[in-house]
């Protein structure tokens, strides 16, 4: 098992650049979750999609963030044009099941650390 | 509107000693809850789960307590260990459309001093 696949690791660019965040689920997983993570306020759910469907962008923070999933086997976030507020690690993660219990959580990838100069 | 909080930002606890991890909501729909352990560079690990309708679940060093009055949860590891160094995220799930979705708290730093 892989794992969730996450790239690049680091990413830094300048201000109005477009960033682009890449995610391989899990095989056999039908839910994908983008998630950023800050000091301020730590995890927080961007979207997710269910069988490459989008089904909740309500916690994208501006239209600038756009996701896709065009097959089951990748997905990716994008920002255009970034800003410095941006910066933070972005995580991915999928799941198997509807039911977030011990038996079927959901799965991260290490990460993407994203700095917006 | 941080709807599950994580008060203390670090924990230092002797090697051997109890840990006790704190976490508080406040959605009372709220129908499970998580406690993931993170690395430095690595993506959050699931560590155990307790649903809204027991009190207590343990598995081995690790008991997570709920108090649904309260809104309170815990993570009680016992004896700790060096490498449960880490920041330890609880999470609360709801269902909507059809879905779990995760709201995190902001994390507490946990060090266990030898």
């Amino acid at each position: 098992d892989a794992g969730v696949i996450q790239s690049p690791r680091h990413e830094v660019t300048e201000m109005g650049q477009e960033v682009t965040l890449r995610c391989k689920p899990i095989s056999g997983h039908d839910y994908l979750f983008w998630y950023r993570q800050t000091m301020m306020r730590g995890l927080e759910l961007l979207i997710y999609f269910n069988n490459n469907v989008p089904i909740d962008d309500s916690g994208m923070p501006e239209d600038r963030f756009s996701a896709k999933m065009p097959n089951a086997s990748f997905s990716t976030l994008k920002i255009q044009p970034s800003e410095p507020r941006d910066s933070a690690v972005y995580f991915c993660a999928s799941s198997s099941h509807r039911d977030v219990n011990s038996n079927q959580p959901q799965h991260f990838g290490d990460g993407t650390r994203l700095s917006i100069l | 509107d941080q709807q599950v909080k994580q008060n203390s930002p670090s924990l230092s606890v002797q090697e051997g000693r109890i840990s006790i991890l704190n976490c508080d909501y406040t959605n009372s729909m709220f129908d499970y809850f998580l406690w993931y352990k993170k690395y430095p560079a690595e993506g959050p690990t699931f560590l155990i789960s307790i649903s809204s309708i027991k009190d207590k679940n343990e598995d081995g060093r690790f008991t997570v307590f709920l108090n649904k009055s309260a809104k309170h949860l815990s993570l009680h590891i016992v004896p700790s260990q060096p490498g449960d160094s880490a920041v330890y995220f609880c999470a609360a799930s709801v269902g909507i459309q059809g879905a779990q979705k995760l709201v995190f708290g902001q994390g507490t730093r946990l060090t266990i001093n030898p």
